[in-house]
């Protein structure tokens, strides 16, 4: 079975612009997870999907927000976007709840 | 009491010592405790979980042992091997699984 895919790998973008990161959870996986992880801070949640609904939010700004499409694949965005939001993105999807996450390789965002 | 500790924040053994992990949580609403092995550039990978009615696991050389009572528990790896070097992370979950919350992680160098 294909494990959970991101893409892209690698982004460099400026102050001031947006970004999408996409995110493809493993086949039957319907719940998939947002996470924010930097040196200082952690991993920190950002938000989870099932079933194409937003049910938990973590304590970022309104300019991150996702989406999940009806295959639960699962689009993040993030606008205006500021240096501090250089990170790695990692997505991880699940069967079901939250509990056992498969996290893929991430999304490396650099903002300059 | 969402915050889950985790120590020591780095950690050095020789080939074939067992390095010891130790985290500790509050919210008693955790029900779920996974610990994740991260290798640089790649995603948090799962290695082993526990539920509180359960005070011991193992899988191959990694164990995870539950003090529930102190809200304690801890990943002990047995005959450490170089290619267990990376950064690894304990976690707790709630009882709804969609609260996930990851420890700061800890750095294992295994030295040849």
């Amino acid at each position: 079975k294909a494990g959970v895919t991101q893409t892209p790998r690698y982004l460099i973008k400026t102050r001031g612009q947006q970004v999408t990161l996409s995110c493809s959870p493993i086949s039957g996986h319907r719940s998939v997870s947002w996470y924010q992880q930097t040196p200082g801070q952690g991993l920190q949640f950002l938000f989870e999907y099932f079933s194409e609904t937003q049910r938990n939010k973590g304590n970022f700004p309104g300019r991150f927000s996702g989406r999940q499409f009806s295959n639960s694949r699962s689009e993040m965005n993030v606008s205006t976007l500021e240096l501090g939001d250089s990170a790695l993105y990692l997505c991880a999807s699940s069967l079901e709840l939250g509990y056992e996450q498969y996290f893929g390789p991430g999304t490396r965002l650099t903002v300059t | 009491q969402q915050q889950v500790k985790q120590s020591p924040q780095s950690l050095i053994v020789q080939k074939g010592g067992i390095p010891i992990i130790n985290c500790a949580y509050e919210n008693t609403a955790f029900d779920y405790f996974p610990w994740y092995q991260q290798f640089p550039g790649k995603g948090p990978a799962l290695l082993i979980a526990i539920r509180p009615d359960v005070s011991e696991k193992k899988e191959g050389r990694f164990t995870i042992s539950f003090n529930k009572s102190a809200k304690q528990f801890s990943l002990h790896i047995m005959d450490s091997q170089p290619g267990d070097s990376a950064t690894y992370f304990c976690a707790a979950v709630d009882n709804y699984g969609q609260n996930f919350v990851f420890g700061p992680g800890t750095r294992l160098s295994v030295l040849p």
